[in-house]
């Protein structure tokens, strides 16, 4: 399977611990995104990184939101000291240049 | 600012009849534009594209889509609806520059009579 993965799928947590997503891009694509999706909406931009480098933040990304992807490869998304209001499905994208993006199955947070 | 409006939240229609989905943007130049579908807990496949060309667009699963400048719509069409098309649809509009950064509409669930 050449998709994108991510793991885990789900992940129950409780207020104030940490939480770290792992997201595996189609292997010849050089963008990586991350985006954030609740209940009866779209999917909303988090994050975006060409290569290793991150290049833009939305403002939704508060202090306590980390995204690393070392190595161009694979990305970690962490989550500190969690928040009720943060769960949601996370979702990674990847792309090679601007033409659409392809996702992977998310991750589905609930912070009790 | 981009924006991507889909006005129907949801809609339900027999199988076998036809399928329009609504999709407004509001972008200034030329829009890279988007279908995705969701299934419940899943991620979001591609449908179709438009960048340019042919106004008139094919995708996968039978869906095509057709760009109007002058409406500033790109609406979602199915001739003849099957039971497993029931999902959420999303219409995204991207901006082309160096990001590829996408810009979603709330969605459409379409749900599905027999």
């Amino acid at each position: 399977d050449t998709g994108v993965s991510q793991d885990p799928r789900h992940k129950i947590t409780k207020r104030g611990q940490n939480v770290t997503f792992r997201c595996d891009p189609i292997s010849e694509h050089n963008r990586l995104y991350w985006y954030r999706q609740t209940l009866g909406q779209g999917p909303e931009f988090l994050t975006y990184f060409q290569n290793e480098a991150q290049l833009e933040k939305s403002r939704l990304l508060s202090d306590r939101f980390s995204a690393e992807r070392p190595k161009g490869s694979f990305s970690t998304l962490e989550i500190q000291r969690t928040e009720q209001g943060d769960s949601a499905m996370y979702l990674c994208a990847s792309s090679l240049g601007v033409r659409g993006l392809f996702f992977g199955s998310g991750t589905q947070l609930s912070v009790l | 600012a981009q924006s991507v409006t889909q006005p129907d939240i949801h809609i339900t229609v027999s199988e076998g009849a036809s399928l329009e989905l609504r999709c407004n943007y509001s972008y200034g130049a030329t829009p890279y534009l988007f279908w995705y579908v969701q299934s419940p807990g899943q991620g979001l496949q591609l449908l179709l594209k438009y960048f340019s060309g042919d106004t008139l667009v094919q995708g996968i699963k039978g869906f095509e889509a057709e760009f109007k400048r002058s409406q500033s719509s790109f609406n979602l069409r199915k001739p003849s609806v099957h039971w497993s098309d029931a999902a959420e649809y999303f219409c995204a509009v991207g901006d082309g520059g160096s990001q590829g950064n996408l810009i979603f509409g709330k969605g459409t669930k379409l749900s599905v009579k027999p």
